[in-house]
C-alpha cells in the first residue's frame, strides 16, 4: 500500500529553522500538502501542491520538493508553531484515495 | 465564513450504528468533494473516505478499513454531509472530522491534485461496551 514517512519528532529554538520531511515513492507524479494541528483542534491547510501557501498562512512557512521527498520549512520558529504536522499526497492508483503521512510533532525549546 | 459543524457522536457499543451528519455554510456546498477524517486518541489522521460532487455522479470513495461498513451520503439541498457507520468496532473510536475537498488536475504540472482546505470542529465517537 501506498505510504507516506515522517520523522516522529522534530525539535527547534525559537528563531531557528526547522525542517519536517516527507517521503514516499509516488511523490514526483503527485503533489504533497502540509496540515497544521495544534492538541484540541482542527487539522489547518499550511502548504498545498509542494510550496503554495494559502492565505492568511505566516510566509515563514514554506514547502519544497525533491525527488521523492517533499519539505516543510519554517523559518523563525515561533513558540505558536509547536504543533503535529501532517504531509498528505493522493494514492496515483486510479481513485486518487487520500493518503496522510504519521504526522511530526514540532516541539519549541 | 466558510464553516463545518459536525455532530452526532457518541457512545455506542460494538457491533452497533451511528450516523455522523455535517452542517457546512458560508460556501456552495454543491461544488465541492467532501471528505471525512479520524483521528484515534494519541494517534495521526486516518482518511476515511469521500462523496464527489453532483457533476461527478456523487461518486464515493472508501479506506479499506472501513470499506463495506460506513457509507457517505449528502444532501445539497440542506448543505449537508454524512457518515452511516454500521458494525462499529472499538478501533473505530475517534474524533471524525468533516472536511471540504479541492480537486482538479493542474495543467502545467499534468499532476493531479487533492487536499482539504476546510475543516470542522470534529465529534467524538466512542465504540465500547
Amino acid at each position: 500500500s501506498y505510504e507516506l514517512t515522517q520523522p516522529p519528532s522534530v525539535s527547534v529554538s525559537p528563531g531557528q529553522t526547522a525542517r519536517i520531511t516527507c517521503s514516499a515513492d509516488a511523490l514526483p507524479k503527485q503533489y504533497a500538502y502540509w496540515y497544521q494541528q495544534k492538541p484540541g483542534q482542527a487539522p489547518v491547510l499550511v502548504i498545498y501542491k509542494d510550496s503554495e501557501r494559502p492565505s492568511g498562512i505566516p510566509e515563514r512557512f514554506s514547502g519544497s520538493s525533491s525527488g521523492t521527498t517533499v519539505t516543510l520549512t519554517i523559518s523563525g520558529v515561533q513558540a505558536e508553531d509547536e504543533a503535529d504536522y501532517y504531509c498528505q499526497s493522493a494514492d496515483s492508483s486510479g481513485t486518487y484515495s487520500v493518503v496522510f503521512g504519521g504526522g511530526t510533532k514540532l516541539t519549541v525549546l | 465564513e466558510v464553516q463545518l459543524v459536525e455532530s452526532g457522536g457518541g457512545l455506542v457499543q460494538p457491533g452497533g450504528s451511528l450516523r455522523l451528519s455535517c452542517a457546512a455554510s458560508g460556501f456552495t456546498f454543491s461544488d465541492h468533494y467532501m471528505d471525512w477524517v479520524r483521528q484515534a486518541p494519541g494517534k495521526g489522521l486516518e482518511w476515511v473516505g469521500r462523496t464527489r460532487n453532483k457533476a461527478n455522479s456523487y461518486t464515493t470513495e472508501y479506506a479499506a478499513s472501513v470499506k463495506g461498513r460506513f457509507t457517505i451520503s449528502r444532501d445539497d439541498s440542506k448543505n449537508s454531509l454524512y457518515l452511516q457507520m454500521n458494525s462499529l468496532k472499538t478501533e473505530d473510536t475517534a474524533v471524525y472530522y468533516c472536511a471540504r475537498g479541492d480537486s482538479g488536475y493542474d495543467l502545467q504540472s499534468g499532476n493531479y491534485y487533492y487536499y482539504m482546505d476546510v475543516w470542522g470542529k470534529g465529534t467524538t465517537v466512542t465504540v465500547s461496551s
